[in-house]
């Protein structure tokens, strides 16, 4: 199975920071990872498809990046509506792989 | 407007069996692969399973493999998952998704508890 390594755990940031998130894959994946945003007892929703094409809708200080197996959510000047918990996908191959979160808070 | 609404949630004792239901609307079903996801309460996103978008190939997790069978149908716009066998970790909230470029169209949710 593919491991998803997602870090940090967990971030404080201020408004208007810049903010990284990652994701190691533990083999190649492609460009088949996508980044979700889930808030509190909402379903999740779609950022980041195909490692760093914007979902619909989405605001463009979303950003994602790949570099090998490390994959990138950037967010540019955060705002208070960006918290949550952000997740990270490959569905190179079954079983797809989810990361274990990151939980973004404002400082 | 795109929509997906589970339903067939609640509570079932360990070892019974429970459907699933999601109704589709606001895009071409019959043209998108869909998928089960779920979520234990206070823990991360899990895929459980994937169908084509013409119900001719599935993929399951290890731990449901052989007890729970996702399906289709397309003239219905309907996916479905049957759960057997259910176990107290089967407990979660299950996510219908659509399975494309990622996952970008998500239901609210159906909250299922396996307790006796």
């Amino acid at each position: 199975d593919i491991q998803m390594t997602q870090s940090p755990a967990s971030l404080s940031a201020s408004l208007e920071e810049i903010v990284t998130i990652t994701c190691q894959a533990s083999q190649d994946i492609g460009n088949y990872l996508s980044w979700y945003q889930q808030k509190p007892g909402k379903s999740p929703q779609l950022l980041i498809h195909s490692a760093t094409s914007l979902a619909d809708g989405v605001p463009s200080r979303f950003s994602g990046s790949r570099s090998g197996t490390q994959y990138s959510l950037k967010i540019n000047r955060l705002q208070v509506e960006d918290t949550g918990i952000y997740y990270c996908l490959q569905h190179y191959s079954a079983p797809y792989t989810f990361g274990a979160g990151t939980k973004l808070e404002l400082k | 407007e795109v929509q997906l609404v589970e339903s067939g949630g609640g509570l079932v004792q360990p070892g019974r069996s429970m459907k699933l239901s999601c109704a589709a609307s606001g895009f071409t079903f019959s043209n998108y692969g869909m998928a089960w996801v779920r979520q234990a309460p206070t823990k991360g996103l899990e895929w459980v399973a994937t169908i084509s978008y013409d119900g001719s190939s599935t993929y399951y997790r290890d731990s449901v493999k052989g007890r729970f069978t996702i399906s289709r149908d397309n003239a219905k716009s309907t996916l479905y998952l049957q759960m057997n066998s259910l176990r107290s970790e089967d407990t979660a909230t299950y996510y219908c998704t659509s399975n494309n470029y990622g996952f970008a169209y998500w239901g609210q949710g159906t909250l299922v508890t396996v307790s006796s």
